[in-house]
């Protein structure tokens, strides 16, 4: 079956921009969440959705928002970008049903990687 | 979140058994031990998860310790593709953790011809 899709694969842009991001998720997956890697900070979490509500969130300033649609696919979007937005964003989406949480695995796509200029 | 200890690094030849240690003292009794490694320039991939027994899956294996402050993640013969960054990570209950997974720093494998 097919994995979890991001597009798209690279971007750049400018300081001051905004820029979203998408990802679809594994079909029948109703579980997606965001994560952002860096060399220095590693992959951190930013928000996880089900069901097109927003159940989690990470430490991260307003401009990173995000949003799911009915058809569980997922958007992200960062505004006002900051050099120090550029990162590989990485999608992840998991089969697990509303509560059951630790029991299940994370299916992550290849990411896009945002440089900002 | 508990905390996990991991080597930054280790090395194996190919062919040979790796043995990836995860130290986690403070671990709950409700927290699962799930298994990540990266690739490089690869999304992090799912390797295997438990609670308290040992695992098995085609992937690895997973040692886990009788009072869970430990566990091993166990490939049987390390091959070349199996050179990552890999991840020990724990998975508690509640709404904090939906979608959640706290990586460390993890462990680089290098696996030698």
């Amino acid at each position: 079956k097919a994995g979890v899709t991001q597009t798209p694969r690279y971007l750049i842009k400018t300081r001051g921009q905004q820029v979203t991001l998408s990802c679809s998720p594994i079909s029948g997956h109703r579980s997606v969440s965001w994560y952002q890697q860096t060399p220095g900070q590693g992959l951190q979490f930013l928000f996880e959705y089900f069901s097109e509500t927003q159940r989690n969130k990470g430490n991260f300033p307003g401009r990173f928002s995000g949003r799911q649609f009915s058809n569980s696919r997922s958007e992200m979007n960062v505004s006002t970008l900051e050099l120090g937005d550029s990162a590989l964003y990485l999608c992840a989406s998991s089969g697990a049903p509303g509560q059951a949480l630790a029991n299940y695995g994370y299916t992550f796509g290849s990411g896009t990687r945002l440089t900002v200029v | 979140d508990a905390k996990t200890t991991q080597p930054n690094s280790m090395e194996s030849n190919e062919e040979e058994p790796v043995h990836l240690p995860c130290n986690h003292s403070t671990i709950s009794g409700t927290d699962y031990i799930h298994w990540y490694r990266q690739l490089p320039s690869q999304g992090p991939e799912y390797v295997i998860h438990g609670l308290t027994s040992n695992v098995n899956n085609r992937m690895a294996s997973l040692a886990i310790a009788e009072d869970r402050k430990s566990s091993t993640l166990i490939l049987h013969r390390a091959t070349l593709r199996d050179a990552a960054v890999y991840y020990c990570i724990l998975r508690g209950a509640g709404g904090t953790s939906y979608g959640k997974l706290t990586f460390g720093q993890g462990t680089i494998l290098t696996v030698h011809p």
